[in-house]
């Protein structure tokens, strides 16, 4: 079966400091990914989605940038964090079928 | 581009309640609609889903019929438990886009009191 991890599950970050948050699935290849934030009282906000390696969709423009390294990584960047950053990180996976499925999420304050 | 609607929350009901919630779309293609749920700390899990028009999704006691002519998708279920305390999202995927992205409404906080 396949399963998706997310880590870290909580992050508290100062202002204008780095930001790496990794996303891994396992039992299925070549996955298209997403990631999603959803800020506080909010609903989810597509940010990125990839349908290969090395392939990077932007949805929104921000400060937030996207790599896939491998077929089954995911991973969210930042150079400098700003305050808006805080939210609810989600990745999602999905291969064949419509239906999307997603990660336990990675908390993330920036103070 | 398209869009999904949910009605306003919070939503409070007693234990065994009706529930329903609305959501509406609006979509340029042939959309499949999806209902999510959230429950407290944690990610979203696909609670029940629709491909076509007049189709029936259930899982959990929940049902959704997509409704092509109202552009609705509207979440009911008969008796509500404390355990089905939780967020709500409706969404939708439009097959027509490869990428399948999903675009979801502002959710819909459901609490259930005992």
């Amino acid at each position: 079966s396949q399963t998706i991890h997310q880590w870290p599950a909580t992050l508290v970050q100062p202002v204008g400091s780095p930001l790496s948050l990794e996303c891994t699935v396992e039992g299925t290849s070549n996955p298209n990914l997403y990631w999603y934030r959803q800020a506080a009282g909010r609903g989810l906000q597509l940010l990125f989605y990839s349908v290969g390696i090395g392939q990077i969709s932007s949805e929104v423009p921000q400060n937030l940038s996207a790599s896939r390294p491998q077929d089954r990584q995911f991973i969210l960047s930042s150079k400098k964090l700003l305050l808006s950053d805080s939210g609810f990180y989600l990745c999602a996976w999905r291969r064949g079928p419509e239906t999307q499925y997603f990660g336990p999420g990675t908390r993330l304050l920036v103070l | 581009g398209d869009s999904v609607t949910q009605m306003e929350g919070p939503v409070t009901l007693s234990e065994e309640a009706f529930l329903t919630i609305n959501c509406t779309y609006t979509a340029t293609g042939y959309p499949s609609l999806f209902w999510y749920v959230q429950y407290p700390g944690e990610g979203l899990q696909l609670l029940l889903k629709a491909t076509k028009a007049d189709d029936k999704g259930s899982n959990k006691g929940f049902e959704a019929t997509y409704r092509k002519e109202t552009t609705s998708f509207h979440l009911e279920k008969g008796s509500v438990q404390v355990s089905d305390s939780a967020v709500y999202f409706c969404a939708l995927s439009d097959s027509n886009q490869g990428a399948q992205k999903l675009v979801f409404g502002q959710g819909t906080r459901l609490t259930i009191n005992p």
